[in-house]
């Protein structure tokens, strides 16, 4: 069965200093990986995903994250976060071709920025 | 173009009453999806549907929960003689596509239902 895990429920940071969230996945088949960002009250946004291809991508606020399938991880990095950066990011996964899109979370981290 | 829609933002219910969540999906999107996110915890899926058709109801709780999808008019979750338990924020997403391609979705901005 697939599983997400984000070992870091908080991840305080001071303005400006980069940050890197980390995740990591168990699947015995082909994935897609997802980081979506929620604000307080607020719905899930997406963030930035993978699919196949480059194993870096990027989103357009300035966060990256790689694809590692022999460490079956997919890391959130960002070189300089702002105060706006605070939130909650949740890394998910799906099976690949043949499923039905199902996603699995993580237990989420809670990026606090201070200034 | 409006986003998932859901309403009510916020519900109480005393126990044992019923809760009934709406979602309209993005205009266009055939796939909706039914989330459950309770404190201190990610979201849990709960059920997969297309028009008419339920397709993956895996993480539905066996008594008191249903879901459907309508051919019109918004999906609907229902849940009967509510529990303490069973407050939490209830995220409804839609996707357009077919979910073979593995596109994340779009997600609305929940319903948090408080039993009281």
């Amino acid at each position: 069965a697939q599983s997400v895990t984000q070992l870091d429920s908080q991840v305080p940071v001071f303005e400006e200093a980069p940050v890197e969230l980390r995740c990591n996945y168990s699947s015995s088949v082909s994935v897609y990986l997802f980081w979506y960002v929620q604000y307080p009250n607020q719905g899930l946004q997406l963030l930035l995903k993978y699919l196949s291809g480059s194993t870096l991508v990027e989103s357009i606020n300035g966060f990256e994250a790689e694809f590692n399938k022999s460490q079956t991880s997919f890391h959130l990095r960002k070189p300089s976060v702002h105060i706006s950066d605070t939130a909650e990011y949740f890394c998910a996964v799906s099976e690949g071709s043949g499923a039905t899109n199902k996603l699995i979370f993580g237990t989420g981290t809670l990026l606090a920025v201070q200034p | 173009n409006a986003g998932v829609m859901q309403n009510p933002r916020h519900l109480v219910r005393r126990r044992g009453q019923e809760a009934r969540l709406r979602c309209s999906p993005m205009k266009g999107h055939s796939h909706v999806y039914w989330y459950r996110q309770l404190p201190e915890e990610g979201l849990k899926f709960m059920v997969y549907l297309q028009k008419e058709n339920i397709i993956d109801e895996s993480g539905m709780p066996k008594e008191r929960f249903s879901a459907e999808f309508p051919k019109e008019g918004p999906s609907i979750l229902r849940i009967q003689q509510v529990v303490r338990g069973d407050s939490a924020a209830y995220f409804c997403a839609s996707s357009p596509r077919n979910p073979q391609e593995g596109h994340g979705y779009t997600f609305g901005s929940g319903t948090r239902l408080t039993v009281v």
